[in-house]
């Protein structure tokens, strides 16, 4: 089974430039989520997904992310413009909420670093 | 609130020693889960092991064990006969049923474990 799959891997910017981040969940997992990790933190979440419905972005610093999940399966996170302080990882997760064994288990796929100068 | 408190920010051990992490949370909560996720210098976050607040069991899985302690609000982690390949940042995590599916993560315990 595949995982978590997000590109790019690594994305070196200037500031101002746009960017997007693209996540594909595992298979039938309904709950998608993007975190971004600063260097020496733990994740912190920008936005969450049941669904295509977003249901928790109150993190999400909305003058200049944005995020979709067109058809509740894949997503796409754009920051624009770019600033200096946004250079950290971009963390796509999934998982399957509910009861049943496994569930609220959160997959991470590898991650997309991005470098903004 | 939710919150999660890893007080150790580096832990650096010879190989073969044991070591443990500490991992300290808050919530408000009944129902709740633990968990712990390592993440190798590859950068992809692993999940290791939840734990529901309901079962207080000690769990061991090869050289992993892991002692929950409602009492004291603790999740710690035990890496017996720690090898090079432990070395990781190590993350503790809760999620309350009472906050949806929100996860809060801890800042991290990065091990070093030397040859």
């Amino acid at each position: 089974e595949a995982g978590v799959v997000q590109s790019p891997r690594y994305k070196i910017i200037e500031k101002k430039q746009p960017v997007a981040f693209w996540c594909n969940p595992i298979s039938g997992h309904n709950t998608l989520y993007w975190y971004r990790q600063n260097l020496g933190q733990g994740p912190e979440l920008l936005i969450r997904y049941e669904n295509e419905e977003a249901v928790d972005d109150s993190q999400l610093p909305k003058d200049r992310f944005s995020a979709e999940r067109l058809k509740g399966v894949d997503s796409t996170l754009k920051i624009q413009p770019a600033e200096l302080g946004d250079s950290a990882v971009y963390l796509c997760a999934s998982s399957l909420t509910g009861v049943l064994a496994g569930a609220n288990v959160l997959t991470f796929g590898a991650g997309s670093r991005l470098t903004v100068l | 609130a939710q919150k999660v408190t890893q007080a150790q920010t580096e832990i650096s051990v010879v190989e073969k020693e044991d070591v443990t992490l500490d991992c300290v949370y808050e919530t408000r909560d009944t129902t709740y889960y633990l968990f712990w996720y390592k993440q190798p210098p590859s950068g992809e976050l692993v999940f290791l092991i939840r734990r529901n607040s309901f079962d207080e069991q000690n769990e061991i899985s090869g050289r992993y064990s892991w002692n929950f302690q409602k009492s004291t609000s603790s999740f710690n982690f035990t890496i017996t006969a720690s090898q090079v390949v432990d070395s990781a940042v190590y993350f503790c995590a809760l999620s309350g049923t009472n906050t949806g599916n929100q996860f809060y993560f801890g800042t991290g315990t990065s091990l070093t474990v030397i040859p």
